[in-house]
């Protein structure tokens, strides 16, 4: 099946640094999200993004489906995006395969 | 997120007890899906169903069990046969007909006594 791959798996930002999160799959898919995990364990929907790019506040992504990655940005980092970031793609019919996840630690 | 109701929110099991966990969801979706996260991990997924009356195993559906009676509902049961139960449950579901994004339950976290 496909593989998705997040890099890099933990990172810890000082308040207000910006930084980008890696999604990297196997083969080619018709759906790409991307989900914040909170500490309470919260799966919250960032982007649903097959291709192009999208923004939302101090958070956009990017997909370049055609090399097979994506890329989350985080812009002026607070600690309330401290948690787990987890990037998830689906092939035809199938259900959505996750990466294991990025942990971010934003410190103040 | 909204509409999707998982309950409870904490569960605890003692030996040998199977256990149903809920998931409940007003959005009209068809599909539905179950996954299980453990500390420090990923997600992965235990069972999901496309329609009523369906459902497929997913990578680790060993020592579980669901049904799928209607639309808005698809119960878990843990089974005395799950060896390591102690887990974080979600419960998510999406419309697969317009390829919308799937949406999460608040979790069920389960452990033994």
């Amino acid at each position: 099946g496909i593989q998705v791959e997040q890099s890099p798996p933990d990172l810890i930002l000082q308040e207000g640094a910006n930084s980008t999160l890696r999604c990297n799959f196997s083969d080619s898919v018709n759906n790409l999200q991307w989900f914040h995990q909170n500490p309470w364990g919260q799966l919250i929907n960032l982007f649903y993004i097959p291709s192009g790019t999208k923004q939302n506040g101090r958070l956009s992504a990017t997909t370049v489906a055609t090399e097979r990655y994506s890329l989350l940005y985080i812009s002026s980092s607070q600690t309330t995006d401290s948690g787990v970031y987890f990037c998830a793609v689906v092939r035809g019919n199938t259900p959505l395969v996750f990466g294991k996840g990025t942990r971010l630690s934003v410190i103040a | 997120d909204g509409g999707i109701t998982q309950s409870p929110k904490y569960l605890f099991r003692k030996e040998g007890q199977n256990v149903t966990l809920s998931c409940e969801q007003n959005l009209n979706h068809d599909a539905m899906y179950w996954y299980r996260q453990d500390p420090g991990q990923g997600l992965r997924l235990i069972y999901y169903s496309q329609i009523v009356n369906d459902f497929q195993k997913g990578d680790i559906a060993e020592g579980y069990s669901v049904s799928r009676e209607k639309k808005e509902s698809f119960p878990l049961t843990v089974t005395s046969a799950q060896k390591n139960p102690t887990a974080f449950y979600l419960c998510a579901t999406t419309n697969r007909d317009t390829n919308q994004p799937q949406h999460f339950g608040d979790g069920t976290r389960l452990s033994i006594l």
